[in-house]
């Protein structure tokens, strides 16, 4: 079947531009991810959804960042007014139910690229 | 703070030989994750590691959990250009993750 695919591949955009990134899970997959990856960098966690809630939004670096799930489905994490140290690689994963706060195996996307001017 | 370290950060190696890669955790977890990352690539899943003492290999690839010491081991025996990636162990239901291993092995 499908695995997660996350659009678009790559953005570049002008500092202080808004931007949206989508991704689409595997369907039946209820836990939705997005993680920061900087250049040679590990992950660093920014939100998970459990169905169309998200019960931990603690890595969001600040308020510009906001995400959404509908339908218990695609997801899309937006960015206001962009700053070049928001430039990195973006990736969402998702997993099915985290049963009793336990999760499981994530699937990862191939990432959408941003570059801030 | 929770923070998991790995070690090493880099490594670069001959086929054909063995190594082990480290990765402590602050937090408790009795699970531990592993992942591989090829270059421009996405995260594909190793192992998940889901108690202590557990053990799981495949291939020339051997992961340990010791919940105790807070420390996981990836082992790689006889290596091949193949194996080349950069790899990450993550716990706390894989929200706090290792920097990574770049590993690299030469023909």
């Amino acid at each position: 079947g499908a695995g997660v695919s996350q659009s678009p591949s790559n953005k570049v955009t002008e500092k202080g531009k808004d931007v949206e990134l989508r991704c689409d899970p595997i369907s039946g997959h209820t836990a939705l991810y997005w993680y920061r990856q900087s250049l040679g960098q590990g992950l660093e966690f920014l939100i998970y959804f459990q169905g169309n809630s998200a019960p931990d939004k603690s890595g969001l670096p600040s308020d510009r960042f906001s995400a959404e799930r509908t339908g218990g489905s695609v997801s899309t994490l937006t960015i206001q007014r962009t700053q070049q140290e928001d430039s990195a690689v973006y990736l969402c994963a998702s997993s099915l139910a985290a049963r009793g706060g336990r999760a499981d195996t994530q699937y990862f996307g191939p990432g959408t690229r941003l570059t801030v001017l | 703070e929770l923070k998991v370290e790995q070690n090493p950060l880099f490594l670069s190696m001959q086929e054909g030989k063995n190594y082990t890669i480290y990765c402590n955790y602050s937090t408790t977890s009795d699970r531990l994750y592993w992942y591989r990352q090829d270059p421009g690539k996405s995260l594909e899943s190793l192992f998940v590691l889901l108690s202590n003492g557990a053990v799981k290999q495949e291939g020339r690839l051997m992961a340990s959990l010791d919940t105790k010491a807070r420390l996981s081991t990836l082992h790689i025996t006889a290596a091949v250009h193949d194996l080349s990636a950069t790899y990450f162990c993550a716990v706390d239901n894989q929200l706090i993750w290792g920097a990574g291993t770049k590993l690299i092995i030469k023909p």
